[in-house]
């Protein structure tokens, strides 16, 4: 159980384009997912908390503006990176958990986005 | 800024032998996680240990906690060369954020 699916695994797109990727709870209700940034060999940067039915709460240093949050179910938040550029280019990651705080989190497999 | 620290940044090991992977951190936690990371994969969940908790223990994974060293350790006993991975610690800060550190690199060699 607790599975979280990611879509798509990997996109390729021009610089100005912007790119959505999804993240779906498949057999749990998830009120909060939080996406992740991942650079090679590197840890995950915490960019957002996606909240259902309310604004995204952003780190720090996130473009809220570049990095849209939409959270419109309890099943499904999706990231749309808008107007990207190469330097966008990265590991993005989804991960929620059925239980609130205080229980591990299930993750997305990630989406490699690169930025041409 | 950054809560778990790993320790060592990679490790080189035999398969069979043991592999310890440390993990230290910097403010009060509520539990600390362990994940493992394919490589272009996404993360997967070891074992969470909470703050009232010293030792746990899944398989071939042993984790410890000392809270007064703020410290963690993950133990992997018998490695495979499917224990190739990066692992990572992550900290709840009482449902604040999931902060995790940078992760250790294991390589099983067979």
């Amino acid at each position: 159980g607790a599975v979280v699916s990611q879509h798509p695994s990997w996109v390729i797109c021009k610089s100005g384009t912007s790119v959505k990727i999804e993240c779906r709870s498949l057999d749990f209700q998830a009120t909060t997912m939080f996406w992740y940034r991942q650079f090679p060999k590197q840890s995950l940067m915490l960019m957002a908390t996606s909240n259902e039915g309310s604004k995204a709460t952003y780190e720090q240093g996130v473009e809220k503006d570049k990095f849209l949050i939409n959270h419109a179910s309890l099943t499904l938040s999706t990231l749309t990176v808008t107007s990207a550029h190469p330097e966008d280019s990265s590991f993005y990651i989804c991960s929620a958990t059925p239980q609130g705080w205080d229980s591990p989190l299930h993750f997305g497999n990630g989406t490699r986005l690169t930025v041409t | 800024s950054q809560q778990g620290e790993e320790d060592p940044q990679a490790l080189s090991i035999q398969e069979g032998e043991n592999a310890t992977m440390n993990c230290s951190y910097k403010t009060s936690i509520n539990n600390l996680q362990w994940y493992r990371q394919n490589s272009g994969r996404g993360l997967v969940h070891l074992i969470l240990i909470r703050s009232n908790e010293r030792e746990k223990h899944s398989g071939r994974l042993r984790v410890t906690l000392d809270t007064s060293k703020k410290s963690s350790s993950l133990l992997i006993t018998a490695s495979q060369a499917a224990d190739t991975a990066s692992y990572f610690c992550a900290t709840d800060n009482y449902g604040q954020n999931f902060v995790f550190g940078p992760g250790t690199r294991l390589s099983v060699l067979p």
